[in-house]
């Protein structure tokens, strides 16, 4: 398996701009998650879906960030417009079915650097 | 306020030592995640606890439900063990939520 592959890896953009990051989960995981880390707040959780449904987004920063899953093997994060604070490190992980549960261990994809100028 | 506290932030050792990390949470949880993030950036699970202690090779995890206490183990620490490593529970308590430390950064010295 893959992995959980994101893409791009690497996003510069400009101010105002829209952003949008992909992610692929294992195959077979029903969970999707989607962090963002920076050197001022860590890893913080922004949302998460389960069975393509988004279940928690409270923590999604603002209405420019909007998620999507429209199936099980795909989900954007989208950002519009962009500004410089949202420059961060966006990673996207997926958990199995094991358990039934929502607190599985995670696998992580490489993450995707954005920088907003 | 931090739901998630870790100790030491920044850890030297020499080549050998054994290293521990501690990390305490306030909230009410249903697991507990050890993260290793490697210098690169990328990000592996090492372990998850809802209780007792696990062991993986070099690597010891222990929790006490009741002190709301976790404790990374390193037995003898090698070079390559130099990363980050992240403390996150998972709290069905406030809406299924995870809450992360702030990490504490290893540095093996040969």
């Amino acid at each position: 398996d893959a992995g959980v592959i994101q893409s791009p890896r690497h996003e510069v953009t400009e101010m105002g701009q829209e952003v949008t990051l992909r992610c692929k989960p294992i195959s077979g995981h029903d969970y999707l998650f989607w962090y963002r880390q920076t050197m001022m707040r860590g890893l913080e959780l922004l949302i998460y879906f389960n069975n393509n449904v988004p279940i928690d987004d409270s923590g999604m920063p603002e209405d420019r960030f909007s998620a999507k899953m429209p199936n099980a093997s795909f989900s954007t994060l989208k950002i519009q417009p962009s500004e410089p604070r949202d420059s961060a490190v966006y990673f996207c992980a997926s958990s199995s079915p094991y358990r039934g549960s929502w607190d599985n261990e995670q696998f992580f994809g490489p993450g995707t650097r954005l920088t907003v100028l | 306020k931090n739901e998630v506290e870790q100790s030491p932030q920044n850890l030297t050792a020499q080549e050998g030592e054994f290293i521990t990390i501690n990390c305490s949470y306030s909230v009410g949880i249903s697991a507990l995640h050890w993260l290793q993030q490697h210098p690169g950036g990328g990000i592996v699970s090492l372990f998850m606890l809802s209780s007792g202690k696990k062991k993986h090779g070099r690597l010891i995890a222990t929790i006490n439900i009741q002190e709301k206490h976790s404790s990374l183990h390193i037995t003898a620490s090698h070079p390559r063990d130099s990363a980050v490593y992240i403390c996150a529970v998972a709290s069905p308590n406030t809406g299924n939520q995870f809450y992360f430390g702030t990490g504490t950064s290893l540095t093996v010295i040969p």
